[in-house]
Order: structure tokens, then sequence, then C-alpha cells
């Protein structure tokens, strides 16, 4: 089992451009999250996904996009890229109906200038 | 709303020291509760969690950590620090059994132990 795979692992922008960070997991879990990473300030939910076909805002959904293509795969889109998400981003994913730890990627280190 | 306090960013230990590593949290209703761990230029990696029973949870590489619903804290713990200890480290909340097993996190505390 590969866990969490995100794509890239690193991404330099130019602010207004645009990008799609890419999410797999391969072990059947319903939901999945995507979580920016900045320091001193912890993880910050984005948006997530509680089962195929769904999404939800999380707690700093402003800038992003997201998709649930299918049951293995959550991308998060940055339609005009601003400095302020210069961050690193991590994907995650867990059982929802179940008390099951969250599985997280490795990250994206993604840097708008 | 739900929240949890990590109170110290840095800790610092002698290797061979006890460690703790603190996190108080809010949340109405029962909690449930986590620790993680984050190396550098890696993703978070689960510790060991509380979700019922008994107050003191035993976890990987050692560690460990107990509830105390009266001081609303869940405190992680290891008797005896290693240098590989050194790394960042998370409490998470979470509540109820849907929320789509969203979890809040702490601002994480960086561990620091020294030969």
């Amino acid at each position: 089992n590969a866990g969490v795979t995100q794509t890239p692992k690193f991404q330099v922008l130019k602010t207004g451009q645009s990008m799609t960070l890419q999410c797999a997991q391969d072990m059947n879990h319903n939901s999945m999250y995507w979580y920016r990473q900045d320091p001193g300030m912890g993880l910050r939910l984005i948006y997530y996904s509680a089962s195929e076909g769904t999404t939800d805002k999380g707690e700093v959904p402003n800038g992003y996009n997201v998709s649930r293509l299918n049951k293995r795969e959550f991308s998060l889109r940055l339609e005009s890229a601003a400095p302020s998400q210069t961050s690193v981003y991590f994907c995650a994913s867990n059982q929802a109906a179940s008390y099951n730890e969250q599985f997280f990627g490795p990250g994206t280190r993604l840097t708008v200038l | 709303a739900q929240s949890v306090a990590q109170p110290e960013d840095q800790v610092n230990v002698a290797e061979g020291n006890p460690l703790t590593v603190k996190c108080t949290y809010s949340v109405s209703g029962n909690p449930y509760l986590f620790w993680y761990v984050q190396y550098p230029n890696r993703g978070l990696q689960f510790l060991l969690k509380y979700i019922t029973g008994d107050n003191l949870v035993k976890g990987s590489y050692g560690f460990e950590a107990e509830f105390n619903k009266s001081q609303t804290s869940f405190h992680l713990k290891k008797p005896s620090a290693l240098v590989s200890d050194s790394a960042l480290y998370f409490c998470a909340v979470r509540w109820g059994r849907t929320n789509a097993g969203k979890s809040t996190f702490g601002d994480g505390t960086t561990l620091t132990v020294k030969p």
C-alpha cells in the first residue's frame, strides 16, 4: 500500500497563475481532507470530503476549490494564486464512521511569487 | 466550538530524561483525542489516541498519554527521551461520531532532545 500520495512535491508559481494539487489514497477511506500548514499556525482545514460526491468548506476555503473525483482521489485547485497561499499543503484521509486516525500524505511545498 | 491548545511552542529535554508535551482541549460532549508527530519535511504520523476506557493510553515509539477529564488535558509523555524523538508534535481533538471525522489541531510543539 502506498497510503496517501500527493503530487507535485514542490511548486513555484507566479501571482495569478493556477494549478491543481493531486491527492490519492489506496486505503478505501471514505473521507479526505486538505490542510495547509504555516509556521506557528498548526494545520488549518481548507476543504474536506466526507464521502464520494460530497465536499464541504473548512476553516480557510477562500481562494481554493476542490474536486472529489472518485473515492480514491481528491484534488485542490488554486484558480489565481496569491503570495498568501505560499504554504505546505497536506492531504489526509480516514474512515469517518470510525474513530480512526487520519493518514497524511508527504505534502506539497508551494511558493507563490 | 471545539478547540485545542498546546501551551508550549518549544520543549527542551536531555536525552534519558522524561518528557511531557502538554495539550488542553475545549469541546462539548465526549472528545476523541489524538497525538501526531511530524519529522522534518514529512507528513504527520499518528502516535496514539484516546477514545474511551482507560485514561492512560500507550502508543508508538514508547509514548503514552493520560486523559484527564476534570482538567480537560491530554498530555503526551515518555519516560526516557531519545535524540530521535526530536520533532514537531501535534495534539488534535475530534468530537462525536460524525462530523466527517474532522479534527481540530493545536499549533504544535517542537520537542528538542539534546544528547
